[in-house]
């Protein structure tokens, strides 16, 4: 089975910290990984894409990719309280090409 | 460039009834996927299209069906709607299967 996991939260992080969102997935042959944003009531919009091994930074965010521990991240520095939204890990597995999702985090920016 | 646009925004349909939401992709981008999300849900995955091919399909059954046609526009038809359909429906259009998709507004669907 095919699975994309995340703790679905909240999380809470004051103004101006680092928050920190994490997703493992269960198959050592994906290919391609994605994090997107979702404010509520509205549909997913894309932040990053990751697909090798290492860190990508992308202004105030930062996507981590581990293959060996199955396991990506998303850092956000200088959290500001417009980063309040529901956070979606999404995983394209090899030889199957949709996105499989994880149920998402709810992040929450304390003023 | 346009986005990807999504019609109608909202929908309210008596359960057994039939529905076609439409999609239109952005310029250029030869794959659209669609997605029905449920409250607290991820989405899930339904189909892709490629070039007007079905590309692959998700645990979904066949009163779930779509089309793409030539001009990057797409839909979505579902037959004998159930009340467990009520849910967003998304669709992400990508210039490849393998690409970032981008997703547009969706369509609120209420089956009653």
């Amino acid at each position: 089975q095919k699975e994309v996991e995340q703790n679905s939260g909240p999380l809470s992080v004051p103004e101006g910290a680092i928050a920190s969102l994490n997703c493992t997935y269960s198959d050592r042959g994906s290919q391609s990984f994605f994090w997107y944003r979702q404010y509520s009531g509205k549909s997913p919009e894309l932040i990053m894409s990751i697909y090798s091994n290492g860190d990508k930074e992308d202004g105030r965010f930062t996507a981590q990719l581990n293959k060996a521990s199955q396991y990506v991240s998303l850092l956000i520095r200088d959290s500001q309280p417009s980063d309040s939204a529901t956070y979606l890990c999404a995983v394209n597995f090899f030889g199957n090409e949709k996105l499989t999702f994880g149920t998402g985090t709810r992040l929450t920016i304390i003023p | 460039e346009t986005g990807v646009t999504q019609s109608p925004t909202h929908l309210i349909k008596t359960r057994g009834q039939q529905v076609t939401l439409r999609c239109s992709s952005q310029s250029g981008h030869n794959t659209v996927s669609w997605y029905q999300q449920a409250l607290g849900q991820g989405p899930q995955f339904i189909f892709q299209y490629y070039r007007e091919e079905e590309n692959g399909r998700g645990n979904f059954p066949p009163r779930f069906s779509g089309l793409q046609f030539p001009n990057y526009s797409s839909e979505l038809n579902v037959n004998a709607l159930e009340l467990d359909d009520s849910a967003l429906y998304l669709c992400a259009s990508s210039v490849t299967i393998v690409d970032e998709q981008y997703f547009g507004p969706g369509t609120r669907l209420t089956v009653t």
